[in-house]
């Protein structure tokens, strides 16, 4: 089955320590979405890729990153991670344009020590 | 920005009742996505609907798009219908690009 895959689904880091979790999709959707939800809140939109366009969110914190090395990948980078970084981190694609459907993947849920 | 507002925020049910889920919106939208919450986080789609009725077993939604509102019922509950139900409308980005555009979610909790 076409789908969105997130790997890992539980990482556990140290604080300051650079960490990266992956995306991977076989719907072969031109978007790709990055969200971060943190308890109890909605899923808060991070950035985005139209092909290799890259998106970014006002309000995203430059400690967060993007790469999109091919169609099917995106990961997500965060460079130095605090204790306020800990979420529930959720990918998502759509094909391109108005009025389409976004898949999720399963999320990884990421815990700073 | 366009505004999403889900009702009620949380809802406890007997097993087997029906229930009613709401969801109003600020402006004209192209996008509108039903999602349920597992336990583990994942987010499902259960509905695109911008407008219309849709019912798939024993869910159906229905959009009234020119009132700005959005209904998910869900009949005969069962308890793994338990989790968050979000409502996402798709409203333009600050850099004028499309982007989903989610209410703050409606608990749901089915009781055995």
């Amino acid at each position: 089955d076409a789908m969105v895959i997130q790997n890992p689904r539980y990482q556990v880091t140290q604080f300051g320590k650079p960490v990266t979790l992956s995306c991977s999709q076989t719907l072969n959707h031109n978007v790709m979405y990055w969200y971060q939800q943190k308890s109890s809140q909605a899923p808060k939109l991070l950035f985005h890729y139209y092909d290799k366009d890259f998106n970014n969110e006002a309000d995203t914190p430059d400690n967060f990153q993007s790469r999109r090395p091919n169609t099917s990948f995106c990961f997500l980078d965060i460079r130095s991670p605090g204790l306020g970084d800990a979420a529930m981190y959720l990918c998502a694609t759509s094909r391109l344009g108005a009025r389409q459907t976004q898949y999720f993947g399963p999320g990884t849920r990421l815990l700073v020590l | 920005g366009i505004q999403v507002e889900q009702s009620p925020p949380d809802l406890i049910l007997q097993e087997g009742a029906n229930s009613t889920l709401r969801c109003n919106f600020s402006d004209s939208v192209n996008n509108l996505q039903w999602f349920h919450q597992n336990p583990w986080g994942q987010l499902i789609n259960l509905f695109y609907i911008p407008s219309g009725t849709k019912q798939n077993g024993r869910l159906s939604a229905t959009t009234v798009a020119t009132e700005r509102y959005s209904l998910l019922y869900i009949s005969s509950s069962q308890t793994t219908d338990s989790g968050v139900y979000f409502c996402a409308v798709e409203g333009l980005g600050w850099d004028g690009s499309e982007k989903l555009v989610f209410g703050k979610g409606m608990k749901l909790t089915v009781n055995p």
